[in-house]
């Protein structure tokens, strides 16, 4: 089965700076790489899919790039509200394996 | 608005069984394969299992494979997780969750708000 490994596995950064976290499939996966977004105590929230289309109503501050077996999550200016836990999540087959997660924290 | 509702959690002892279900509403469920993901208390999501639109394909985490079973009705559009000798380490929220398109396999757009299954003695 695939792997997906994600880091850092936390970051702590300031309002406005730029944010990135990785996303590392162990065999390539195309472009079959979503991202969530889960604040504490929430659903998670689908925010890039296909590796780097922006849900609707998604804030354009995020961003995904990548294809095959790397991929990134960029936040280009950290806000407050951003404060959750990311996860990078493979559908090319099952096992629709997410990633460990990204906490971030201002 | 679409919507999932689970529901059937509890606490549970270990070797025993629960059901859950997920009530879905105003999409076509017919349509659309469904899965189930967990989340243990602090910890990540995990992927549980998968059925196609029309039951006939379904898949599973290797951490369940032999004890889960997913199933549908597609008449009362509903999911279901039968949970079977259940394990400490299944301890965790349960999310249904919707592809956001027809295929097999696509990203979740719609996640139902978790029920909470407790496995303890």
């Amino acid at each position: 089965d695939i792997q997906m490994t994600q880091s850092p596995s936390s970051l702590s950064a300031s309002v406005g700076d730029r944010v990135t976290i990785t996303c590392r499939a162990s065999q390539g996966i195309n472009n079959y790489l979503v991202w969530y977004q889960q604040k504490p105590g929430k659903v998670p929230k689908l925010l890039i899919y296909a590796a780097s289309t922006l849900q609707s109503g998604v804030p354009s501050r995020f961003s995904g790039s990548g294809s095959g077996t790397d991929f990134t999550l960029t936040i280009s200016s950290l806000q407050p509200e951003d404060v959750a836990t990311y996860y990078c999540q493979k559908y090319n087959s099952a096992p629709l394996t997410f990633g460990g997660g990204t906490k971030v924290e201002i | 608005q679409v919507q999932l509702v689970e529901s059937g959690g509890g606490v549970v002892q270990p070797g025993r069984s629960l059901r859950l279900s997920c009530a879905a509403s105003r999409f076509t469920f017919s349509s659309y394969a469904m899965d189930w993901v967990r989340q243990a208390p602090g910890k990540g999501l995990e992927w549980v299992a998968l059925i196609s639109y029309d039951g006939s394909n379904k898949y599973y985490a290797d951490s369940v494979k032999g004890r889960f079973t997913i199933s549908r009705d597609n008449s009362k559009n509903t999911l279901y997780l039968q949970m079977n000798s259940l394990r400490d380490e299944d301890t965790a929220v349960y999310y249904c969750a919707k592809p956001g398109s027809s295929g097999r396999y696509d990203a979740f757009d719609i996640w139902g708000q978790g029920t909470m299954v407790t496995v303890s003695s």
